[in-house]
C-alpha cells in the first residue's frame, strides 16, 4: 500500500522554527513530487509549495518565500518542511501530498501534522 | 491574488442532489484543469475528481463534475450521510508567480 507518513504534532513558541517530515512508502521515492498544503483552524486549504525528491528542486508559494524551506534526504527517503519566524497565524494542520508540478492534482495525502504556535 | 469562489454551504436531504459551483475571479478557469477534493472531519483531504471530470478508482459514480469556460461544478447525486464534508475545488494558476489555488470550500450538510 502507498502511504505518506508524517511526523507528529508539535508546539512552538512565536519566532521559532518548526520542521515536519513526510516519508513516502509503497512507491519509488524519487518518482513523484511532494507538495505541502496547510489548513489553519476554521480556514480552507492553502498551498505552500513543492519539492522534487529526485533533484531537490523546489517552488514556494509567494506568501511563504523567505520563511519556508523544503528539503529531502534520499538516504532515508524522507522530505522535510521547515517554516521559520512562526506566529500564531501559522497554527495549522500541515499536510504533505503527492502531486506533479504545475498541477493541483494531489492523489495521495499524509495524515497531517498539527503545529501549534503558542507562548 | 487569484481567487476561486465557492458557496460557503449547501444542504440537501438524503437521496437528493446537490451541486457546488466554483468560479474564478481573476483568471480563465477554462484554460486549465479543475480538481475537486473531499475533506471529511478529522481526515486528510481526498482527491474526488481530477482533470475536470474524472473519478479516481473507488470514488462512487454519484460524484460527477463538469466545467464551462467560466466555472466548474461538482454534483453529488443520491446524497448519503457520509457525504457530509467540505468540498474544495483547486486549479493551477500560472499567472504572476504560479501557484495552486484552492477555493474557499463548501460545507455540505446532509
Amino acid at each position: 500500500q502507498v502511504h505518506l507518513v508524517q511526523s507528529g504534532a508539535d508546539v512552538r513558541e512565536p519566532g521559532a522554527s518548526v520542521q515536519i517530515s513526510c516519508r513516502p512508502s509503497g512507491y519509488t521515492f524519487t518518482d513523484s513530487f511532494i507538495q505541502w498544503v496547510r489548513q489553519a483552524p476554521g480556514q480552507g486549504l492553502e498551498w505552500m509549495g513543492w519539492i522534487n525528491p529526485d533533484a531537490g528542486g523546489t517552488k514556494y508559494a509567494e506568501k511563504f518565500r523567505g520563511r519556508v524551506t523544503m528539503t529531502r534526504d534520499t538516504s532515508i527517503k524522507t522530505v522535510f518542511l521547515e517554516l521559520s519566524g512562526l506566529t500564531s497565524g501559522d497554527t495549522a494542520v500541515y499536510y504533505c501530498a503527492r502531486g506533479m508540478p504545475f498541477m493541483a492534482e494531489f492523489d495521495l495525502w499524509g495524515q497531517g501534522t498539527l503545529v501549534t504556535v503558542s507562548s | 491574488q487569484s481567487v476561486l469562489t465557492q458557496p460557503p454551504s449547501a444542504s440537501a436531504t438524503p437521496g437528493q442532489r446537490v451541486t457546488i459551483s466554483c468560479s474564478a475571479t481573476t483568471f480563465d478557469i477554462g484554460n486549465g484543469w479543475v480538481h475537486w477534493y473531499q475533506h471529511l472531519p478529522g481526515a486528510a483531504p481526498k482527491l474526488l475528481i481530477y482533470r475536470d471530470h474524472n473519478r479516481p478508482s473507488g470514488v462512487p459514480e454519484r460524484f460527477s463534475a463538469s466545467k464551462s469556460d467560466t466555472s466548474a461544478s461538482l454534483t453529488i447525486s443520491g446524497l448519503r450521510s457520509e457525504d457530509e464534508a467540505i468540498y474544495y475545488c483547486a486549479v493551477w494558476d500560472d499567472s504572476l508567480f504560479g501557484a495552486v489555488v484552492f477555493g474557499g470550500g463548501t460545507k455540505v450538510t446532509v
